[in-house]
Order: structure tokens, then sequence, then C-alpha cells
């Protein structure tokens, strides 16, 4: 069966940067992007931003240029997020999902399996 | 940017009873919209995308409806294990994929 498997809770202080891993398994790692999605505490869903896990092409939000990368490690079947100079307001619920679509080099679908979540707290 | 705009924030209903849920695009979506359940400490489920595709294991109590800028998402008879908060999003201009703010479904 398909899963994600994100990598644990963080805390970081203000100005530093965090890396958040995504483990797939149950399907082939290539044939879908993965995006991410974040949930500040009480709040909505935020979309971050996109990769192929074909070709490695990205796409991310405006707000967030700049600040994040997302990478693949097709050797591990592992997604990456890093988020730079992190501020309090980067505190939430990080999330990996996945293409609910066959993909290559375009991310604009729904998500139809989600990682558990990475709480990364920012805090001095 | 497609905002997405969810109403009521909060809706309370009675088990057993229907639950109707709303979503508005600010331009037209045509049908490329989901919704989502989350529960307390969960990630989001994937319900229904195309507007009205079931995704898998998803019961038919659950349906959804709509295209261009109007959305329902519609709970035909609540069980217990409905009541969280369901977001739609829309990912036909994209990038970014945007969802809207949720709405939190409660037992009255």
């Amino acid at each position: 069966q398909v899963q994600l498997v994100q990598s644990g809770a963080e805390v970081k202080k203000p100005g530093a940067s965090v890396k958040v891993s995504c483990k797939a398994s149950g399907y082939t790692f290539t044939s879908y992007g993965i995006s991410w999605v974040r949930q500040a505490p009480g709040q909505g869903l935020e979309w971050m931003g996109w990769i192929s896990a074909y070709n490695g092409n990205t796409n991310y939000a405006q707000k967030l240029q700049g600040r994040v990368t997302m990478t693949t490690d097709t050797s591990t079947s592992t997604a990456y997020m890093e988020l730079r100079s992190l501020r309090s307001d980067d505190t939430a619920v990080y999330y990996c999902a996945r293409d609910g679509v066959y993909s290559g080099s375009y991310g604009g679908y729904y998500f139809d399996y989600w990682g558990q979540g990475t709480l990364v707290t920012v805090s001095s | 940017e497609i905002v997405m705009t969810q109403s009521p924030a909060t809706l309370s209903v009675s088990p057993g009873e229907r639950a109707t849920l709303s979503c508005r695009a600010s331009q037209s979506v045509s049908s490329n919209l989901a919704w989502y359940q989350q529960k307390p400490g969960q990630a989001p489920r994937l319900l229904i995308y195309g507007a009205s595709t079931r995704a898998t294991g998803i019961p038919a109590r659950f349906s959804g409806s709509g295209s261009g800028t109007e959305f329902t998402l519609t709970i035909s008879s609540l069980q217990s294990e409905d009541f969280a908060v369901y977001y739609c999003q829309q990912y036909n201009n994209w990038p970014p994929n945007t969802f809207g703010q949720g709405t939190k479904l409660e037992i009255k």
C-alpha cells in the first residue's frame, strides 16, 4: 500500500534552517509528483510547492521563493523540503502529499496520499 | 491566484441528518476541485476529486457537485465519524494549488 512517512518533530531558533524528509513506498516513486503543504496551529492548509519525482522540476509558492528548496533522492524514494531563515510564523505542521494523477512535469493535481505530518516549532 | 471561499465557517448538524457544505472560487476552475476531510491530529484525507468523483474507499454518503465557481459537498446521513473539518482545493490554475479556509462540521 502507498505510504509517505515523514521525519520527526523539530525545534529551531529564528534564523535557522530545517529539512524535513518524506519517504515513499508502495508505488513507483518517479511516476508521481510530491507537494508540500503546511498548516499553522489552528489554521488552514497552505500549499508550499511541488517537485516532480520524475525530473526534479520544482514550482514554489511565491511567498516562499528564495527560502524553500525541494529535492528528491530517487535511490531511496525520499523527498525533502528545506526551509531557511525560519521565523516564528513558520511554526506549523508540514505535510508531504502525492499527486493524485500519474504525472511527469506538471503538478496541478489533487493529493491522494499524505504523510503523517512533521511539527516544526520556531522559537527563541 | 484563485481564492477559494468556504461557507459556513461552522456547521452544526445532528447525526443522521444531511450536511451541505459550500465552496466558491473567485474565477472558474472548471471541475478541477477536490474535497478533503481532516480530523484533529491527522493529515487531510481525499474525499472527492473532479468535483464529483469519490476517492477510493470513500462511502457513498459523500457526494460532490458543481462546476465553474460554485461547488457543494453533501453528506447524506451524518455518522459520528464525519464530524471534522472539510477543505476544498482547486487545481485548475496551477501554480499555486489553493485551499479554502475550511468548514468545521460539529455535532448539534
